[in-house]
């Protein structure tokens, strides 16, 4: 199986700071990454696909680049209610995975 | 709009079986895949397989196959996920989703059911 390493796994921010979440992969999975957000007793929301397209109704501060093994989700004024995990999955293999998350909390 | 409606919530003894369903609305059934995932609990999201509600085809991550059997009844535009030999590590909470892609499957789950609470316990 492929591996998603994310990075960090947690991290203290303040409303308005930039915030990058970095998605690594095991292998080449070319642009086959998509985002999602979890908050806590809710069921994940699909944020981007392919690396970088962003989701209808998904707010134009968040963004994501990259491709081949390294990927980042980039929000670029954080709001009080991106504070969350998010998690990468990759869809290069027909067996797909997640990363192990990225908890968001608040500073 | 599109929804994933779960059952409830259960607690099974070691050993037992489970059956959870996800029916679905707003949308035609048929014409996308849905995966299952689950998530233990405070770890990340494992996915454990997709069904094609049109033919009823299946596909299992390696982890999965042979423990979990994903059906689905058209009639009533509802997928099932069955798993037994439950032990105390199944406890999750284990989600249906839609596949992206109309037709066919990319993996991209767009929409998602609320989950479903499954606790093993003797």
């Amino acid at each position: 199986d492929i591996q998603m390493t994310q990075s960090p796994s947690s991290l203290s921010a303040s409303v308005g700071d930039r915030v990058t979440i970095t998605c690594r992969a095991s292998q080449n999975i070319d642009f086959y990454l998509n985002w999602y957000q979890q908050k806590p007793g809710t069921a994940p929301k699909f944020l981007i696909n392919t690396a970088s397209t962003l989701q209808s109704g998904v707010p134009s501060r968040f963004s994501g680049s990259g491709s081949g093994t390294e990927f980042t989700l980039t929000i670029s004024s954080l709001q009080p209610e991106d504070f969350a995990t998010y998690y990468c999955q990759q869809t290069y293999s027909h067996f797909v995975t997640f990363g192990q998350g990225t908890k968001v909390e608040i500073k | 709009q599109v929804q994933l409606a779960q059952s409830g919530a259960e607690v099974k003894k070691p050993g037992a079986s489970v059956k959870v369903s996800c029916k679905a609305s707003g949308y035609t059934f048929t014409d996308y895949s849905i995966h299952w995932v689950r998530q233990a609990p405070g770890q990340g999201l494992e996915w454990m397989g997709w069904i094609n509600p049109d033919s009823g085809g299946a596909r299992y991550a390696q982890k999965f196959q042979g423990w979990a059997t994903l059906s689905r009844d058209t009639s009533s535009r509802t997928a099932y996920m069955e798993v037994n030999r439950l032990g105390s590590d199944d406890t999750a909470v284990y989600y249906c989703a839609r596949d992206h892609c109309r037709g066919g499957v990319c993996y991209t789950m767009d929409v998602w059911g609320q989950g479903t609470t499954i606790t093993v316990s003797s």
